[in-house]
């Protein structure tokens, strides 16, 4: 069974720009959620999305925002992007809410100049 | 409010030797626990959990302890091996109203010398 896919996996912007992510979970998984990893602040959560709807946000501002489709497939925009979000964005997936593990892609590191 | 401390950023081990990597949380209504190994410019990887109705949970060379009343767990390897040399990081789940929302420590990072 083929893991989470995200791309891109690289992607350089310049301040005030704004950026779109994607995340294909792992097939049947039906809950994806996105963190940020940064130096400073380590793995924070950002949202969780099921069955298209957000279930949860991390306490990130309005800028972050996402969606997930019909077919789980989520997406993650990030707009007015700052310095500060120079991070590897990474999105799991697990098989329903509540289910305890969660399966990482390999993100997508994103530099904003 | 940091509720998922590793107090030990890194760990240099011998190869044969046992891992012992620690985890301290402070919020008593999480359910579960996880272990994940990450190497550089990639996502972490699921190694082993822990419900918090159990207090040892084993997979192969890696076992998993959970303390509830010190709110305290820790991950042994054993033995350890060159391949394990990547940054650990425990993870924090299931409290009913964060719905899938992991809470991570810091993480720790492993050197295994062969």
């Amino acid at each position: 069974k083929a893991g989470v896919t995200q791309t891109p996996r690289y992607l350089i912007k310049t301040r005030g720009q704004q950026v779109t992510l994607s995340c294909s979970p792992i097939s049947g998984h039906r809950s994806v959620s996105w963190y940020q990893q940064t130096p400073g602040q380590g793995l924070q959560f950002l949202f969780e999305y099921f069955s298209e709807t957000q279930r949860n946000k991390g306490n990130f501002p309005g800028r972050f925002s996402g969606r997930q489709f019909s077919n789980s497939r989520s997406e993650m925009n990030v707009s007015t992007l700052e310095l500060g979000d120079s991070a590897l964005y990474l999105c799991a997936s697990s098989l329903d809410r509540g289910e305890e593990t969660q399966y990482f892609g390999p993100g997508t590191r994103l530099l904003v100049l | 409010d940091q509720q998922v401390k590793q107090n030990s950023p890194s760990l240099s081990v011998q190869e044969g030797r046992i891992s012992i990597l620690n985890c301290d949380y402070t919020n008593s209504m999480f359910d579960y626990f996880l272990w994940y190994k990450k190497y550089p410019a990639e996502g972490p990887t699921f190694l082993i959990s822990i419900s918090s109705i159990k207090d040892k949970n084993e997979d192969g060379r890696f076992t998993v302890f959970l303390n509830k009343s010190a709110k305290h767990l820790s991950l042994h390897i054993v033995p350890s091996q060159p391949g394990d040399s990547a940054v650990y990081f425990c993870a924090a789940g299931g409290v009913k109203a964060a719905g899938n929302k992991l809470t991570f420590g810091g993480g720790t990072r492993v050197l295994v010398k062969p």
